[in-house]
């Protein structure tokens, strides 16, 4: 069963520009994580986020958590080529430590 | 470099054959994942281990085996092969929980099953 769910499925912006993806989830949990996956590679960590926290920096990335409406975004500013890749959120429940996926958000930076 | 390595990269199978995917982490990590990516869908995790010594079903364990061999190992086995088994498999570990720096990842194993 998928607790998050990435909006948009798909995004499609120039370089330069900043990128946001969503992510909702369903039952409480212990923190969020954001993956990145290049294609046909493993997934790498990106950013975790604590249930406590609110929001946290990571180099272009930036990441917010609303517990109130169970949903997580990650901004990528001043995107580049490289960016390109698909982006994962994954939630640890309180109830146990799996850690459960979203489908991703595939992210394409036009040069 | 310190990480996650998967063996094979690539196998084809036939239907009702068996294989073994071999997964070695050398991060010291207490818990390792199996999982499987099918397209359009997120990670399903197949089966877990949380320590050495023990392992766990996750969300689609049927037609598979798993062996946690020793902390840097964790096998999976298909024991008879089906084309619903195509898909890219995944190993991870991670500190317990995964709380402390996230689930580190193999590159992947694609299987295709005919």
């Amino acid at each position: 069963s998928q607790q998050g769910e990435e909006d948009p499925q798909a995004l499609s912006i120039q370089e330069g520009e900043n990128a946001t993806m969503n992510c909702s989830y369903k039952t409480s949990i212990n923190n969020l994580q954001w993956y990145r996956q290049n294609s046909g590679r493993g997934l790498v960590h990106l950013i975790l986020i604590r249930s406590n926290e609110r929001e946290k920096h990571s180099g272009r990335l930036r990441v917010t958590l609303d517990t109130s409406k169970k949903s997580s975004s990650l901004l990528i500013t001043a995107s580049r080529a490289a960016d390109t890749a698909s982006y994962f959120c994954a939630t640890e429940p309180d109830s146990n430590y799996q850690l459960i996926w979203g489908a991703g958000t595939k992210l394409i930076i036009k040069p | 470099n310190a990480g996650v390595t998967q063996t094979p990269k690539f196998q084809v199978l036939k239907t009702g054959q068996s294989m073994t995917l071999q997964c070695a982490q050398d991060m010291n990590h207490n818990s390792m994942y199996w999982y499987r990516q099918d397209p359009g869908m997120g990670l399903r995790l197949i089966y877990y281990s949380a320590s050495e010594g023990t392992t766990d079903k996750g969300e689609v364990p049927n037609g598979y085996n798993v062996s946690r061999l020793n902390k840097r190992e964790f096998s999976l086995r298909l024991e008879s092969a089906a084309p619903s088994q195509t898909s890219v498999y995944f190993c991870a570990s991670s500190a317990t929980g995964g709380e402390f720096g996230g689930y580190t990842f193999g590159s992947g194993t694609r299987l295709t099953v005919v």
